[in-house]
């Protein structure tokens, strides 16, 4: 089965540019959406289709694809953007829908 | 505005069944398909299940596969997990997720409903 994989955590300062990575065989090849959750909330999602924001997410939330390796960038991170973020792709060959391990972004 | 609201979640002995719902509104519910993802206590999220906007099509993560059944009711605007021989690792919190433009994104979440697994 396809599987992702992300770093557990990532630490940046506020006002600075965090980075999360999502790793996979090919990915370029899939369409990658990234979750944000928040303790004890639902997971919301931030980007779709590599780059794509949905309506009320900040300009700061962007995305790459390519290789075999998804990027979720977040720039002038903000305190409230401390959180933990997860890729998500379509597998076509299982028709399975797979979730990256998730990375806790740490607002030092 | 798009609210999914689960419940049926409790305590159940290993073995056991429970039913979870998730009642859908603010959107023409029999017009997308939807999503059963859950997380374990301190993990991250898991797939669980998918069914089509007219219920034909179903899907089911290796997991779960032939003791899980996603339902839905579009006259009740209602999805539910029929969850069947459960296990201790089965314990976690289950979301229903409506899909985006396509079902390949799960762009609206409802809160959630944990389940426990344990004797």
């Amino acid at each position: 089965s396809y599987v992702l994989t992300q770093p557990p955590s990532v630490s940046v300062a506020p006002g600075k540019t965090a980075r999360i990575t999502c790793g996979g065989k090919n990915i370029g090849n899939k369409n990658v959406h990234w979750y944000q959750q928040k303790p004890g909330q639902a997971p919301v999602l931030v980007i779709s289709y590599d780059n794509d924001r949905p309506s009320g997410i900040p300009e700061r939330f962007s995305g790459s694809n390519s290789g075999n390796t998804a990027t979720l960038t977040i720039s002038r991170v903000e305190a409230g953007d401390e959180a933990g973020y997860y890729c998500q792709v379509w597998d076509s060959s299982s028709d399975h829908w797979v979730f990256g391990g998730g990375t806790k972004l740490t607002v030092l | 505005q798009v609210q999914l609201v689960e419940s049926g979640g409790g305590v159940v002995q290993p073995g056991r069944s429970l039913r979870l719902s998730c009642a859908a509104s603010g959107f023409t519910f029999s017009s997308h398909a939807m999503h059963w993802v859950r997380q374990a206590p301190g993990k991250g999220l898991e797939w669980v299940a998918v069914i089509s906007f007219d219920g034909t099509n179903k899907y089911y993560a290796d997991s779960v596969k032939g003791r899980f059944t996603i339902s839905r009711d579009n006259s009740k605007n209602t999805l539910s997990l029929e969850m069947n021989s459960l296990r201790a690792e089965d314990t976690a919190v289950y979301f229903c997720a409506r899909v985006g433009s396509t079902w390949y994104v799960l762009s609206y979440w409802g809160q959630g409903t944990l389940v426990t697994v344990s004797s």
